[in-house]
């Protein structure tokens, strides 16, 4: 999606942290998700953010938002090797629709 | 547990043949959305519906078509497949009211034309 960026690769070393970064542009998306999507599978909500907040801690699993910058970022502590997928961050800017970035592919190595 | 299932995991058609892709889901979700994904561009919608009978160009609409005769069921129609249709296709439904409107997906199609 043109309106949401983040980067297109990460390598994480297992048990360090990730840190999986994304801009979008709508300043009315009500909430912001991200959505996991491992190999040979449909995409799967890892989890999501109300716009009125700045953090969501969810075990492993840290959102923070800044709604000045229209930056989200997803930290995942002590990165497993099932973490790695690919990950994709998304607005909803309107009722129906969500816009995906182009997605993250997170590898974790050994 | 809430399950969107894709009528076929892989599909090889040719260049000008009418394709069908189909998608169940069955926890009575009165939204079903195609998107198609690809290397680099992430998830670009193709079509939604809001409820049956009823559809909405989503972003990339050209060469498509869709039907939703029944609550459960939404087909993506490719007209004339060219090869530039050749993408993974990603059927997903949700409720539409109830926060935060989680899309639940199915496994995808991968289709190539040749």
């Amino acid at each position: 999606g043109e309106d949401v960026e983040q980067s297109l690769f990460l390598s994480v070393r297992e048990g360090d942290s990730s840190v999986i970064n994304c801009t979008y542009t709508d300043s009315s998306s009500t909430y912001l998700y991200w959505y996991k999507q491992e190999p040979g599978a449909g995409l799967q909500l890892l989890t999501y953010i109300f716009s009125n907040m700045d953090m969501k801690q969810d075990q492993r699993l840290t959102v923070l938002l800044n709604k000045k910058d229209k930056h989200l970022s997803l930290r995942i502590a002590d990165t497993q090797t099932g973490d790695s997928a690919i990950y994709f961050c998304a607005e909803k800017p309107s009722d129906y629709k969500l816009s995906f970035g182009a997605g993250t592919t997170v590898t974790v190595r050994a | 547990d809430v399950k969107v299932t894709q009528s076929s995991r892989y599909l090889v058609k040719r260049t000008g043949e009418k394709v069908f892709l189909e998608c169940v889901q069955d926890m009575d979700h009165e939204n079903m959305f195609w998107y198609r994904q690809d290397p680099g561009l992430g998830l670009r919608l193709i079509y939604f519906s809001y409820d049956v009978k009823m559809k909405e160009k989503g972003d990339i609409p050209e060469g498509y078509s869709v039907s939703r005769e029944k609550k459960e069921r939404f087909s993506l129609i490719l007209e004339s497949a060219s090869t530039n249709q050749t993408s993974m296709y990603l059927c997903a439904s949700r409720q539409s009211l109830g926060s935060p409107y989680e899309q639940y997906f199915g496994p995808g199609t991968r289709l190539t034309v040749t």
